[in-house]
């Protein structure tokens, strides 16, 4: 699996958005890019996947570079809530495992 | 709720016991995988099952051991336990194979601490 490159940690006031970057340069044509969240201990939570087109859920939009070597997810209005680790994981996907990095640790501000 | 379900939540045991985490898949997911999570090590992938048989291996001591019963719930043998152990594990369960995209469910984890 390709490995990523996140910042380790990233500020955000509460309802503005939050744009975390991603770096997957080594990905290859099947591989997805995955995004999950993990708040506190809790288990880590999928946001949103694509594989080349952008895509948007009731979560937060996903933004693939045309040459797919980076990717940015988009939390639109963030909220206290969204204060967590974000995993951003490429994998080719069907029933693949998945290979966390140390992630970027997003806090929002009031 | 992501649909998953562990038990036990906590677990607390001496070094060298043996202990049994469970987990229960979303209804209809036949792939059940485990993570590890330790302070020092992150979360790292332990083992995968589909549909009762073992599908992929990651970093799993050979003191654990899993497996998968035909109702598709998963059960995570740890043994010989060590200070080293404790840790958060967590199940995760995801539709199946196929070549496409199916994202995990992670469950609430269960946290073991080995004294």
């Amino acid at each position: 699996d390709a490995k990523t490159t996140q910042p380790p940690s990233m500020d955000c006031a509460e309802g503005r958005a939050a744009n975390l970057p991603c770096n997957h340069s080594t990905i290859s044509g099947n591989e997805y890019v995955y995004w999950y969240r993990q708040i506190h201990s809790q288990g880590p939570q999928y946001i949103i996947h694509g594989l080349k087109n952008n895509e948007t859920n009731e979560m937060a939009s996903l933004i693939i570079t045309e040459d797919r070597k980076s990717s940015t997810l988009i939390l639109p209005h963030a909220t206290l809530r969204d204060t967590a680790v974000y995993y951003c994981i490429v994998s080719k996907g069907g029933a693949q495992k998945l290979v966390f990095g140390q992630g970027t640790r997003l806090t929002i501000n009031p | 709720d992501s649909g998953v379900t562990q038990t036990p939540k906590h677990l607390i045991t001496a070094t060298g016991q043996r202990v049994t985490l469970r987990c229960s898949p979303r209804s209809g997911d036949l792939s059940v995988y485990w993570y590890q999570q330790s302070l020092d090590q992150g979360l790292q992938f332990l083992i995968q099952y589909y549909n009762g048989e073992e599908r992929a291996k990651g970093n799993i001591l050979e003191r654990f051991s899993a497996q998968q019963f035909p109702d598709l719930h998963s059960e995570l043998n740890l043994s010989s336990l060590e200070l080293g152990d404790s840790a958060l594990y967590f199940c995760a369960s995801s539709i199946g194979l196929a070549d496409s995209s199916y994202e995990q469910y992670f469950g609430p984890g269960t946290r073991l601490t080995v004294t």
